[in-house]
């Protein structure tokens, strides 16, 4: 198994442009999730999804939409992305919504916006 | 509101001492706690959880303990090593609309003095 695997990697967008961070993964886990990383601020939840069709909002859901058609598949989409939006995000799954759960989580993408 | 509270931001001990760190959580209906470890440049990765209905769970040198009562849970490393050093999350999954997110704390950055 891959795992939860993201991409890009490594992303500079320019203010105002848009874009989509892929997520995916094989283990046919129920919950997958959204965070972004900034320097003392921990992990920040941005969009969350219990099943496909079933999405909600996290701590930080501004700027941001998410769709889950698939089981595999959770992306984020940056509708216009601004220099506040620079983080690390990382996407995350775990086998259900339960609440007792351990998180897998992907590798990350480091995106710039200037 | 939601939140996890984490404490404290930095931590430094010699190596072969303990390390404590210690989370609030907010929502009594909050069932699991894990803790992860997240190296420089690398993804989160579990390193133990610990869930409502247990008090205290030991893997080797490391331990977590939970008062519900209190509502905090703190994670325990014994005879640290130079490889523990990292960034250390502690997480409670948060009850919302019938389903779990799961709320991390803003981590602890672990240095172990060799």
């Amino acid at each position: 198994n891959a795992g939860v695997t993201q991409t890009p990697k490594f992303q500079v967008l320019k203010t105002g442009q848009s874009m989509t961070l892929q997520c995916a993964q094989d283990m046919n886990h129920e919950y997958m999730s959204w965070y972004r990383q900034d320097p003392g601020m921990g992990l920040r939840l941005i969009h969350y999804s219990v099943g496909a069709g079933i999405t909600d909002q996290g701590e930080v859901p501004n700027g941001y939409n998410v769709s889950r058609s698939t089981t595999e598949d959770f992306p984020l989409r940056l509708l216009s992305a601004a220099p506040s939006q620079t983080s690390v995000y990382f996407c995350a799954s775990s086998y259900s919504g339960t609440g007792e759960n351990e998180q897998y989580f992907g590798p990350g993408t480091r995106l710039t916006v200037t | 509101g939601e939140n996890v509270e984490q404490h404290p931001s930095t931590l430094s001990v010699q190596e072969g001492d303990s390390a404590v760190i210690k989370c609030t959580y907010s929502d009594s209906a909050s069932n699991y706690f894990p803790w992860y470890k997240q190296e420089l440049g690398k993804r989160p990765q579990l390193i133990i959880d610990i869930r409502s209905n247990v008090g205290e769970k030991k893997d080797q040198r490391i331990a977590v303990t939970l008062n519900k009562t209190a509502k905090h849970f703190s994670l325990h490393i014994t005879e640290t090593q130079p490889e523990d050093s990292a960034v250390y999350f502690c997480a409670a999954s948060i009850m919302t609309k019938g389903t779990y997110k799961y709320i991390f704390g803003t981590g602890t950055r672990l240095k172990v003095l060799a």
